[in-house]
């Protein structure tokens, strides 16, 4: 089956404890990106990546980090997470970067205490 | 740069139409998307337009005027289960940037 896989898909955590949330797709798609989803902000475009090896900043990249070394998959690091990246996150993927359907992942709801 | 609107909210009755609209402002706009999506639950896609003019797919019909930056999704013979958040979505570069979505309450 065709998807998109993200985990954890709910996690809790405390203020500066590393963090890792991964991503994977098996469409053999070109283009990946991470979203965050806040009440009354809507989807904001935190990184995407246009191939292997090319990663770029989105709408809002600060403290967080990706990389992008096998095609397949496109993991989000937070390297000190903080309250205010208590969100809802969407790992996405198309198969090129222009005019192509994105697919969604399930969501990994993140609590920062 | 980019900016989108779309209305916050809308409230329709079973059985009716319902028609939402969109405008935009994006730097090398390619197309725009509607997307779906439920409370808790991952966007799906509804509809893609490139160029200008109505495209109809089953109930949901979309709309795109690149000249005025302007869409609309069009729902018809509303059901319950159309009660969702309807995201309007812009390719602009390497980018899709999304509105703040909006919630559309069906009552019977």
């Amino acid at each position: 089956e065709a998807q998109v896989t993200q985990n954890p898909r709910y996690l809790i955590t405390v203020t500066g404890k590393k963090l890792t949330v991964t991503c994977s797709q098996n469409m053999n798609h070109e283009y990946m990106s991470w979203y965050r989803q806040d009440p009354g902000l809507g989807l904001r475009q935190i990184y995407y990546s246009m191939n292997v090896e090319v990663t770029d900043k989105g709408d809002v990249p600060e403290g967080y980090k990706v990389s992008r070394k096998e095609k397949r998959n496109f993991p989000l690091i937070l390297e000190s997470p903080s309250p205010n990246q208590t969100s809802l996150y969407f790992c996405a993927s198309s198969l090129s970067s222009i005019q192509e359907t994105q697919y969604f992942g399930p969501g990994t709801r993140l609590l920062v205490l | 740069g980019q900016n989108i609107d779309q209305p916050t909210e809308m409230t329709a009755t079973e059985g009716a139409i319902v028609q939402i609209n969109c405008t935009y402002q994006t730097s090398g706009f390619n197309g725009l998307f509607w997307y779906q999506q439920h409370a808790g639950e991952a966007p799906t896609f509804l509809s893609y337009n490139v160029l200008d003019g109505l495209e109809e797919k089953g109930r949901f019909s979309s709309f795109l005027s690149r000249s005025k930056g302007y869409s609309y999704l069009l729902l018809k013979e509303l059901q319950m289960k159309d009660s969702a958040s309807y995201l309007c979505a812009a390719w602009g570069y390497s980018t899709l940037t999304f509105g703040k979505g909006t919630m559309l309450l069906v009552s019977p």
